[in-house]
């Protein structure tokens, strides 16, 4: 059973450019959750998406944008791409139920912007 | 901002008892209790979450204080491989219907096992 998946593992972009990140989630999760850590931080919500739509959102701008798919997967963009926004995008996939739940993450994505 | 103080690193001998603590005086009736840990280079992994009662798993136990104002997360046997970050965060209990308490990381407690 895979776990969560992530890709690319590593993307360098320039500034004012815009970037596509990829997560598949765990088999059986419907719930996708997109986190950013900057390094030496504790991970920081971007957003939630659930039954293809973004439930909760964090103190993030409207340059980051989700999506998810029919089969749970999901995008994070991110568009005209500032040298803050370099940082490990973690991608974390759970399921709900009468217990609670534990989001289990991906490995990461690391974007560095010049 | 985090709910939640941890100390910013504890250093624990391989083969003890490592007992990692957590602060969170203004928890609310309604919220739990989840710890994470994260290795290096690695996403965060679940180890544990309660309410008030203590929990054990096969990682570790959760002791959390009567007045639910503080809690110990204990690595019973700690190896090489628990040296990590460990996380302590409070969070609403997820609802049906999507609307799943997201988690608010804190700094966290640098855990380093040595031999």
């Amino acid at each position: 059973d895979a776990g969560v998946t992530q890709s690319p593992t590593h993307l360098i972009k320039t500034r004012g450019q815009q970037v596509t990140l990829r997560c598949s989630p765990k088999s059986g999760h419907d719930t996708v959750s997109w986190y950013q850590q900057a390094l030496g931080q504790g991970p920081q919500f971007i957003f939630q998406y659930y039954e293809e739509e973004e439930r909760q959102r964090g103190n993030f701008p409207d340059r980051f944008s989700g999506h998810q798919f029919p089969n749970y997967s999901s995008e994070l963009n991110v568009n005209a791409l500032l040298l803050g926004d370099s940082a490990l995008y973690l991608c974390a996939s759970s399921f709900l139920t009468g217990a609670g739940d534990e989001q289990f993450f991906g490995p990461g994505t690391r974007l560095t912007v010049l | 901002d985090a709910k939640t103080t941890q100390p910013p690193s504890m250093d624990c001998a391989e083969g003890r008892a490592a007992n990692l603590p957590c602060n969170h005086s203004t928890i609310s009736g309604n919220e739990y209790v989840y710890w994470y840990r994260q290795i290096h280079s690695q996403g965060p992994q679940y180890i544990i979450h309660g309410l008030k009662n203590n929990e054990t798993n096969e990682m570790a136990s959760l002791i959390i204080t009567e007045d639910r104002k503080s809690s110990t997360l204990i690595l019973p046997h700690a190896t090489l491989r628990d040296t990590a970050v460990y996380y302590c965060i409070v969070r609403v209990a997820p609802n049906y219907g999507g609307s799943q308490g997201n988690l608010i990381f804190g700094k966290g407690t640098k855990l380093s096992v040595k031999p």
